[in-house]
């Protein structure tokens, strides 16, 4: 079957736009993950959705960064006012939700913010 | 979750079998081991996971020592596209505790 699915797949910006990020998940699977990853660096969570509610935004790290999740499947992370700093891998992945929460990583959406 | 060790990089010869260590001296009795890889330019890749029994599946092995202080990930027959970072990942399924935490793994170079 499909796996998670992300696109763009890259995405060059300039400083001050806003960008949106999708996000398809295994068909089933009810929980889903952003994390993002820069260069270099290990993935660091950003939110996590169960259904369509985001019990945990503990990781996005301002209020630039806003994510929603329609239908309990699609999800959209939105940059807005994009900073150099946003540069980096994002990372969506989805998985069966408690107890069984094996996650499943999609390719990445490469962010680049000039 | 408990800390997790890993040494930053080995080497392992193709056709070999790859040993990954992964120290986890902390680790409570509802945690579970997970492994991950990444290669580059790439999602992570979820590879095994255990409790406390040793697992096997069509991607490898993970053997968890009795007092489940270590577990070794072995890829049997390594292949250069085994090259990738692996991470070990120790955590408990609960509610309240869905995000995964990466260290900086290892980094296994197959050589041909």
């Amino acid at each position: 079957g499909a796996g998670v699915s992300q696109s763009p797949s890259n995405k060059v910006t300039e400083k001050g736009k806003d960008v949106e990020l999708r996000c398809d998940p295994i068909s089933g699977h009810t929980a889903l993950y952003w994390y993002r990853q820069s260069l270099g660096q290990g993935l660091e969570f950003l939110i996590y959705f169960q259904g369509n509610s985001a019990p945990d935004k503990s990781g996005l790290p301002s209020d630039r960064f806003s994510a929603e999740r329609t239908g309990g499947s699609v999800s959209t992370l939105t940059i807005q006012r994009t900073q150099q700093e946003d540069s980096a891998v994002y990372l969506c992945a989805s998985s069966l939700g408690y107890p069984r929460e094996t996650q499943y990583f999609g390719p990445g959406t490469r962010l680049l913010v000039l | 979750d408990a800390k997790t060790t890993q040494p930053p990089s080995m080497d392992c010869a193709e056709g070999r079998a790859a040993n990954l260590p992964c120290n986890h001296s902390t680790i409570s009795g509802n945690e579970y081991v997970y492994w991950y890889r990444q290669i580059h330019s790439q999602g992570p890749q979820y590879i095994i996971h255990g409790l406390k029994n040793n697992e096997t599946n069509e991607m490898a092995s993970l053997i968890i020592t009795e007092d489940r202080k270590s577990s070794t990930l072995i890829l049997p027959h390594a292949t250069l596209r085994d090259t990738a970072v692996y991470y070990c990942i120790v955590r408990a399924l609960a509610f309240g505790n869905e995000k995964l935490t990466f260290g900086t793994g290892t980094r296994l170079t197959i050589i041909p």
